[in-house]
Protein backbone atom coordinates (compact mmCIF):
# COMPACT_ATOMS: atom_id res chain seq x y z
CA UNK A 1 0.00 0.00 0.00
CA UNK A 2 1.14 3.52 0.05
CA UNK A 3 0.84 3.82 3.58
CA UNK A 4 -2.77 5.31 3.15
CA UNK A 5 -5.19 5.73 5.95
CA UNK A 6 -8.59 6.90 6.61
CA UNK A 7 -10.30 8.01 9.21
CA UNK A 8 -13.02 7.40 10.73
CA UNK A 9 -13.49 3.94 9.50
CA UNK A 10 -17.13 3.81 10.74
CA UNK A 11 -19.48 6.23 11.11
CA UNK A 12 -23.03 6.67 11.78
CA UNK A 13 -24.65 10.22 11.06
CA UNK A 14 -28.21 11.71 11.34
CA UNK A 15 -29.65 13.45 8.19
CA UNK A 16 -28.87 16.91 7.88
CA UNK A 17 -25.47 16.87 9.84
CA UNK A 18 -22.24 18.27 8.50
CA UNK A 19 -19.53 15.06 7.88
CA UNK A 20 -16.14 15.41 6.88
CA UNK A 21 -13.79 12.30 6.02
CA UNK A 22 -10.23 12.69 6.39
CA UNK A 23 -7.32 10.41 4.20
CA UNK A 24 -4.31 10.70 5.18
CA UNK A 25 -1.01 9.89 2.98
CA UNK A 26 2.88 9.25 3.55
CA UNK A 27 4.05 8.89 0.18
CA UNK A 28 3.75 12.64 -1.33
CA UNK A 29 2.03 11.52 -3.81
CA UNK A 30 0.39 14.66 -6.19
CA UNK A 31 -3.02 13.63 -7.03
CA UNK A 32 -5.16 11.81 -4.73
CA UNK A 33 -9.07 10.89 -5.37
CA UNK A 34 -12.12 10.23 -3.65
CA UNK A 35 -14.34 7.30 -4.27
CA UNK A 36 -17.69 5.92 -3.19
CA UNK A 37 -18.54 1.99 -3.83
CA UNK A 38 -22.42 0.89 -3.79
CA UNK A 39 -23.94 -2.07 -4.34
CA UNK A 40 -25.18 -2.53 -8.53
CA UNK A 41 -22.48 1.01 -9.01
CA UNK A 42 -18.95 -0.10 -8.38
CA UNK A 43 -16.52 2.43 -7.52
CA UNK A 44 -17.74 6.03 -8.70
CA UNK A 45 -15.36 9.35 -8.33
CA UNK A 46 -16.92 11.97 -6.20
CA UNK A 47 -13.69 14.60 -6.54
CA UNK A 48 -10.10 14.58 -6.87
CA UNK A 49 -6.84 16.74 -6.31
CA UNK A 50 -3.68 17.29 -8.19
CA UNK A 51 -2.09 19.20 -5.76
CA UNK A 52 -2.25 21.43 -2.76
CA UNK A 53 -5.37 23.73 -2.98
CA UNK A 54 -6.23 22.18 -6.83
CA UNK A 55 -9.28 20.09 -7.03
CA UNK A 56 -11.95 19.04 -9.07
CA UNK A 57 -15.16 17.57 -9.79
CA UNK A 58 -15.68 13.62 -10.73
CA UNK A 59 -18.83 12.05 -12.06
CA UNK A 60 -20.66 12.29 -8.32
CA UNK A 61 -19.82 15.16 -6.95
CA UNK A 62 -23.34 16.87 -5.55
CA UNK A 63 -23.38 17.21 -2.26
CA UNK A 64 -19.59 16.72 -1.68
CA UNK A 65 -16.50 19.47 -1.40
CA UNK A 66 -13.31 18.26 -1.02
CA UNK A 67 -10.36 20.19 0.81
CA UNK A 68 -6.47 19.90 0.51
CA UNK A 69 -4.47 22.08 2.79
CA UNK A 70 -1.47 20.37 2.35
CA UNK A 71 0.20 17.14 0.16
CA UNK A 72 -0.68 14.34 2.78
CA UNK A 73 -4.44 15.25 3.57
CA UNK A 74 -7.01 15.11 1.59
CA UNK A 75 -10.42 15.72 2.93
CA UNK A 76 -14.18 15.84 2.15
CA UNK A 77 -17.45 16.61 3.54
CA UNK A 78 -20.66 15.87 3.34
CA UNK A 79 -22.21 19.45 3.68
CA UNK A 80 -25.56 18.33 5.09
CA UNK A 81 -25.77 14.22 5.22
CA UNK A 82 -28.66 12.66 3.07
CA UNK A 83 -29.38 8.85 2.90
CA UNK A 84 -28.63 8.23 -0.12
CA UNK A 85 -24.67 9.12 0.83
CA UNK A 86 -24.79 6.21 3.09
CA UNK A 87 -21.87 4.34 1.30
CA UNK A 88 -18.20 3.06 1.70
CA UNK A 89 -15.44 5.34 0.70
CA UNK A 90 -12.54 5.06 -0.66
CA UNK A 91 -9.47 7.43 -0.77
CA UNK A 92 -6.92 6.50 -2.97
CA UNK A 93 -3.44 7.98 -4.52
CA UNK A 94 -1.50 7.85 -7.56
CA UNK A 95 1.90 6.21 -7.52
CA UNK A 96 4.60 6.97 -9.87
CA UNK A 97 4.23 4.12 -12.34
CA UNK A 98 0.38 5.38 -13.05
CA UNK A 99 -0.65 2.82 -10.78
CA UNK A 100 -3.83 3.95 -7.67
CA UNK A 101 -3.31 3.30 -4.13
CA UNK A 102 -6.38 2.75 -2.07
CA UNK A 103 -7.07 2.99 1.60
CA UNK A 104 -8.81 0.83 3.73
CA UNK A 105 -12.16 2.51 3.53
CA UNK A 106 -14.74 4.24 5.32
CA UNK A 107 -18.13 2.46 5.82
CA UNK A 108 -21.26 5.81 6.31
CA UNK A 109 -24.19 5.14 7.44
CA UNK A 110 -26.70 8.67 7.54
CA UNK A 111 -30.09 7.69 9.02
CA UNK B 1 -10.77 5.64 -21.92
CA UNK B 2 -11.65 2.44 -23.61
CA UNK B 3 -14.42 0.47 -22.23
CA UNK B 4 -13.60 -3.27 -21.30
CA UNK B 5 -15.56 -6.58 -21.36
CA UNK B 6 -15.02 -9.00 -19.01
CA UNK B 7 -16.35 -12.50 -17.71
CA UNK B 8 -18.91 -11.96 -15.11
CA UNK B 9 -17.24 -14.81 -12.77
CA UNK B 10 -14.95 -17.62 -13.03
CA UNK B 11 -14.04 -20.63 -11.10
CA UNK B 12 -10.30 -22.29 -10.53
CA UNK B 13 -9.16 -24.81 -8.64
CA UNK B 14 -6.98 -24.05 -5.86
CA UNK B 15 -2.85 -24.23 -6.69
CA UNK B 16 -4.09 -24.39 -10.63
CA UNK B 17 -3.48 -20.88 -12.92
CA UNK B 18 -6.32 -18.56 -12.92
CA UNK B 19 -6.53 -17.16 -16.24
CA UNK B 20 -8.81 -14.08 -15.98
CA UNK B 21 -9.39 -12.34 -20.13
CA UNK B 22 -10.32 -8.90 -20.59
CA UNK B 23 -11.53 -7.43 -24.00
CA UNK B 24 -10.63 -3.68 -24.95
CA UNK B 25 -11.16 -3.68 -28.64
CA UNK B 26 -11.09 0.41 -29.02
CA UNK B 27 -8.04 1.14 -26.97
CA UNK B 28 -6.19 3.92 -28.15
CA UNK B 29 -2.50 4.21 -28.34
CA UNK B 30 -1.51 5.79 -25.22
CA UNK B 31 -3.65 4.05 -23.05
CA UNK B 32 -2.31 1.58 -20.60
CA UNK B 33 -4.20 -1.75 -19.24
CA UNK B 34 -4.41 -1.76 -15.41
CA UNK B 35 -5.61 -4.75 -13.16
CA UNK B 36 -6.87 -4.70 -9.80
CA UNK B 37 -8.92 -6.62 -7.52
CA UNK B 38 -11.03 -6.32 -4.54
CA UNK B 39 -11.07 -8.38 -1.81
CA UNK B 40 -14.37 -8.46 0.24
CA UNK B 41 -15.01 -5.21 2.19
CA UNK B 42 -11.33 -4.11 1.70
CA UNK B 43 -9.98 -1.46 -0.93
CA UNK B 44 -8.94 -2.18 -4.47
CA UNK B 45 -5.37 -3.70 -4.60
CA UNK B 46 -3.10 -2.87 -7.98
CA UNK B 47 -1.87 -5.69 -9.58
CA UNK B 48 -0.26 -5.20 -12.65
CA UNK B 49 -0.74 -2.74 -15.93
CA UNK B 50 1.56 -2.68 -19.07
CA UNK B 51 1.22 -0.78 -22.21
CA UNK B 52 2.22 -3.39 -25.52
CA UNK B 53 4.67 -6.11 -23.74
CA UNK B 54 3.95 -8.66 -21.41
CA UNK B 55 4.80 -8.01 -18.01
CA UNK B 56 5.27 -9.80 -14.53
CA UNK B 57 5.58 -9.08 -10.61
CA UNK B 58 5.44 -11.01 -8.08
CA UNK B 59 1.53 -11.15 -8.17
CA UNK B 60 0.76 -12.04 -11.89
CA UNK B 61 1.60 -11.90 -15.48
CA UNK B 62 0.03 -9.78 -17.93
CA UNK B 63 -0.41 -10.26 -21.49
CA UNK B 64 -1.62 -8.49 -23.80
CA UNK B 65 -2.06 -9.38 -27.43
CA UNK B 66 0.00 -7.67 -30.26
CA UNK B 67 -3.28 -5.73 -31.44
CA UNK B 68 -3.70 -4.59 -27.88
CA UNK B 69 -7.46 -5.63 -28.14
CA UNK B 70 -7.31 -7.86 -25.64
CA UNK B 71 -5.38 -8.98 -22.73
CA UNK B 72 -5.15 -12.20 -20.07
CA UNK B 73 -4.34 -11.33 -16.60
CA UNK B 74 -2.20 -14.99 -14.79
CA UNK B 75 -2.15 -15.89 -11.45
CA UNK B 76 -0.22 -18.67 -11.67
CA UNK B 77 -0.90 -20.38 -8.60
CA UNK B 78 -4.35 -19.46 -7.28
CA UNK B 79 -5.21 -19.79 -3.68
CA UNK B 80 -8.30 -19.70 -1.58
CA UNK B 81 -6.65 -15.98 -0.68
CA UNK B 82 -6.94 -14.74 -4.54
CA UNK B 83 -10.89 -15.24 -4.02
CA UNK B 84 -11.71 -11.52 -5.39
CA UNK B 85 -13.47 -9.14 -8.07
CA UNK B 86 -11.22 -8.93 -10.29
CA UNK B 87 -11.22 -5.56 -12.30
CA UNK B 88 -9.24 -4.73 -15.87
CA UNK B 89 -9.01 -0.90 -16.57
CA UNK B 90 -7.80 1.30 -20.08
CA UNK B 91 -6.70 4.62 -19.20
CA UNK B 92 -3.89 6.96 -21.08
CA UNK B 93 -1.39 8.12 -18.09
CA UNK B 94 -2.21 10.94 -15.61
CA UNK B 95 -0.42 14.25 -16.31
CA UNK B 96 -1.63 17.09 -17.85
CA UNK B 97 -5.30 17.34 -18.36
CA UNK B 98 -5.22 13.49 -17.66
CA UNK B 99 -5.73 13.00 -14.12
CA UNK B 100 -5.71 8.96 -14.07
CA UNK B 101 -9.04 8.36 -13.16
CA UNK B 102 -10.13 5.07 -13.14
CA UNK B 103 -13.37 3.72 -14.71
CA UNK B 104 -14.45 0.73 -12.54
CA UNK B 105 -16.89 -1.95 -14.82
CA UNK B 106 -18.51 -5.05 -12.77
CA UNK B 107 -15.10 -6.65 -12.91
CA UNK B 108 -14.69 -10.63 -12.59
CA UNK B 109 -15.42 -12.63 -9.91
CA UNK B 110 -13.20 -14.93 -9.38
CA UNK B 111 -13.45 -17.82 -6.93
CA UNK B 112 -10.81 -20.05 -5.75
CA UNK B 113 -12.31 -23.64 -4.55
CA UNK B 114 -10.24 -26.33 -2.53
Amino acid sequence: DAGITQSPRHKVTETGTPVTLRCHQTENHRYMYWYRQDPGHGLRLIHYSYGVKDTDKGEVSDGYSVSRSKTEDFLLTLESATSSQTSVYFCATLGQGGEQFFGPGTRLTVL
Amino acid sequence: DAKTTQPTSMDCAEGRAANLPCNHSTISGNEYVYWYRQIHSQGPQYIIHGLKNNETNEMASLIITEDRKSSTLILPHATLRDTAVYYCIVRAPAGGTSYGKLTFGQGTILTVHP
